[in-house]
């Protein structure tokens, strides 16, 4: 079946700038996450949904950090007033519970310039 | 602070060869782990995981051994082949049935080369 898909794949932005990413789970995975990973280095968490409970917010790194969820399908995260520091990439990943193994998408890689 | 770190940053083996690649993680109240193999250019890929009432679980070529006297994971590759070049993560689930839901922490990952 699909995996989790996400888009989009590479994006260039201006310091300052706004960026919005989308990630799309494996249908029927209730729980989604977020994590990033910059270059040469393993995945920080960022937030995670499960079902209709409020969102773990905990691992974003500030306010211009934020990320919603329709239902139990699509999510976005959204990144304001873009800094270098947030070039990385943005992984997404789902499960079918939060005490189930995790389903990564390819990634979005984001360049701030 | 609560981590999970690997001990060997690279491995290089030959083709046919087995591979262990190993994690320390420091934090006892973890119940839930799994390993992550991450090609370049690629998301992780969910390899094996493995719950903390358990020492071993087999996979196809792949074994996790979970030690939790001293707080150690490995990963054993059968017979590995190019195709199993990449970078591989362990990560650790530290309250998978209690209140921090979701929050794998993850290592640095290790480089694993498999040469023809």
């Amino acid at each position: 079946g699909a995996g989790v898909s996400q888009s989009p794949s590479n994006k260039v932005t201006e310091k300052g700038k706004d960026v919005e990413l989308r990630c799309d789970p494996i249908s029927g995975h209730t729980a989604l996450y977020w994590y990033r990973q910059r270059l040469g280095q393993g995945l920080e968490f960022l937030i995670y949904f499960q079902g209709n409970s409020a969102p773990d917010k905990s691992g974003l790194p500030s306010d211009r950090f934020s990320a919603e969820r329709t239902g139990e399908s699509v999510s976005t995260l959204t990144i304001q007033r873009t800094q270098q520091e947030d070039s990385a990439v943005y992984l997404c990943a789902s499960s079918l519970g939060v005490v189930y193994g995790q389903y990564f998408g390819p990634g979005t890689r984001l360049t701030v310039t | 602070g609560e981590s999970v770190g690997l001990h060997l940053p690279t491995l290089s083996v030959q083709e046919g060869d087995n591979s262990i690649i190993n994690c320390a993680y420091s934090n006892s109240a973890s119940d839930y782990f799994i390993w992550y193999k991450q090609e370049s250019g690629k998301g992780p890929q969910f390899i094996i995981d493995i719950r903390s009432n358990m020492d071993k679980r087999q996979g196809q070529r792949v074994t996790v051994l979970l030690n939790k006297t001293v707080k150690h994971l490995s990963l054993q590759i059968a017979a590995t082949q190019p195709g199993d070049s990449a970078v591989y993560f362990c990560a650790e689930n530290p309250n998978a049935g209690g209140t921090s839901y979701g929050k794998l922490t993850f290592g640095q990952g290790t480089i694993l080369t498999v040469h023809p």
